[in-house]
């Protein structure tokens, strides 16, 4: 069993629509949880960063850690095509330490 | 935000040459920073970490002898591929840890191309 778990997809959407991604995990140490964007042929661009449970809310885009059922979500409200990417959870123990990465779920928001 | 700067971008060497990938932090300090390797349509996989002033940690089943990573300053790690082969074409991510806040930022990603 992986220590992260995600569904690779692909997921399609239709503009507009609010999208859920989700991850879950094994490691309870884990405590620094990070959602990436992943553009073709670009290095991942980080969305969004949380320190433990909990919501974080940015623009579009929520991210929620609820560590007692070792799941995590990233929610995108008013998909625009220009979200159609690969979404990456990422979470580490400490500051420190390297991450550990979910396969990457394949989004397609279409017009 | 923060950003991480990879440089080349793109390169294509011939076989049995060596390449040297650059991954610099432009406004913030990294004392540790990693590399990744990632194959077509295939999630990240770590290959080493490299920490400012000390030698690489590198994963399992990648040979540091042919991946030679130097960190030599906050803001700069190196990697280089010696007597590249084709089998080392592939798409290298660096990342670097932001000393104060721990965020995470990668590169932009160089794609080697060894004929």
């Amino acid at each position: 069993q992986k220590e992260v778990e995600q569904d690779p997809g692909p997921l399609s959407v239709p503009e507009g629509a609010i999208v859920s991604l989700n991850c879950t995990y094994s490691n309870s140490a884990f405590q620094y949880f990070m959602w990436y964007r992943q553009y073709s042929r670009k290095g991942p661009e980080l969305l969004m960063y949380t320190y433990s449970s909990g919501n974080k809310e940015d623009g579009r885009f929520t991210a929620q850690v609820d560590k007692s059922s070792k799941y995590i979500s990233l929610f995108i409200r008013d998909s625009q095509p220009s979200d159609s990417a690969t979404y990456l959870c990422a979470m580490r123990r400490n500051a420190g330490n390297m991450l550990t990465f979910g396969g990457g779920t394949r989004l397609m928001v279409k017009p | 935000g923060a950003v991480v700067s990879q440089h080349p971008s793109w390169v294509i060497c011939k076989s049995g040459t060596s390449v040297k990938i650059e991954c610099r932090s432009l406004d913030f300090q990294a004392t540790t920073m990693f590399w990744y390797r990632q194959f077509p349509k295939q999630s990240l996989m770590l290959m080493a970490t490299s920490n400012e002033g000390s030698k690489a940690t590198y994963e399992q089943g990648v040979e540091k002898d042919k991946f030679l990573i130097n960190h030599a300053s906050l803001t700069l790690s190196t990697l280089t591929v010696t007597s590249a082969h084709p089998e080392d074409s592939s798409f290298y991510i660096c990342s670097a840890s932001d000393t104060g806040t721990g965020e995470l930022f990668f590169g932009e990603g160089s794609r080697l191309t060894v004929l």
